[in-house]
């Protein structure tokens, strides 16, 4: 069964700060991963969606690194602003399934 | 294009009633997947269906729990009998049916907030 554990729980910062966000999985037989941004009683944004054979994905100030082997993705978000707090959800998609596998969370605040 | 919708946004029911939960997935989209997020936790997949078809059901509790997805209108999450454990967000997502399989990319509602008393 495949456990999705994200690291830490909740991550304050000032502003301008980087911000390094860590998602571990388990079972690294995996199809893709995906990045999701919760805003408080708001559904689910996607963010960057990394297929398994491929490294990282970008988005402007996002930035997705995947190394499978190890059962690690790393979320960086560059020149944090006070608009980016947030949770952020992890979620991976196993290979020949559908259902995505969900992490708990980080809460992040930056602060003006 | 509207995105996914769900309705009601906020529930609340007391101990004992029926909840019923709808999701309109995007247009064009086939299938539907309910995932229920407890608080504190990480979202749970419930069940994925297409048209007129429960294809898995495995996350969804073996009582009081069923879900729909008839040929015309929304898809249907129905609780018979809430209890106050059954307080959670309920998320629907879509994705659009391309040469006979699900696409990478599932597209999530608003959710809806259901509180038992």
């Amino acid at each position: 069964k495949q456990e999705v554990t994200q690291i830490p729980a909740a991550l304050s910062v000032p502003e301008g700060e980087n911000l390094v966000l860590n998602c571990s999985f388990t079972d690294s037989a995996i199809y893709n991963l995906q990045w999701f941004r919760q805003d408080p009683g708001k559904g689910l944004t996607s963010l960057l969606l990394i297929q398994s054979s491929q490294r990282e994905q970008t988005s402007g100030r996002l930035n997705a690194s995947l190394d499978k082997s190890s059962g690690r993705s790393t979320l960086y978000i560059a020149a944090s602003q006070p608009g980016d707090s947030a949770t952020y959800l992890c979620a991976v998609r196993e290979r020949d399934d559908y259902k995505l596998s969900f992490g708990a969370g980080t809460t992040v605040t930056v602060r003006a | 294009n509207a995105g996914v919708m769900q309705n009601p946004r906020h529930l609340v029911r007391r101990r004992g009633q029926e909840a019923r939960l709808r999701c309109s997935p995007m247009k064009g989209h086939s299938h539907v997947y309910w995932y229920r997020q407890l608080p504190e936790e990480g979202l749970k997949f419930m069940v994925y269906l297409q048209k007129e078809n429960i294809i898995d059901e495995s996350g969804m509790p073996k009582e009081r729990f069923s879900a729909e997805f008839p040929k015309e209108g929304p898809s249907i999450l129905r609780i018979q009998q809430v209890v106050r454990g059954d307080s959670a967000a309920y998320f629907c997502a879509s994705s659009p049916l391309i040469q006979g399989r699900s696409t990478d990319t599932q597209y999530f509602g608003p959710g809806t907030r259901l509180t038992v008393l």
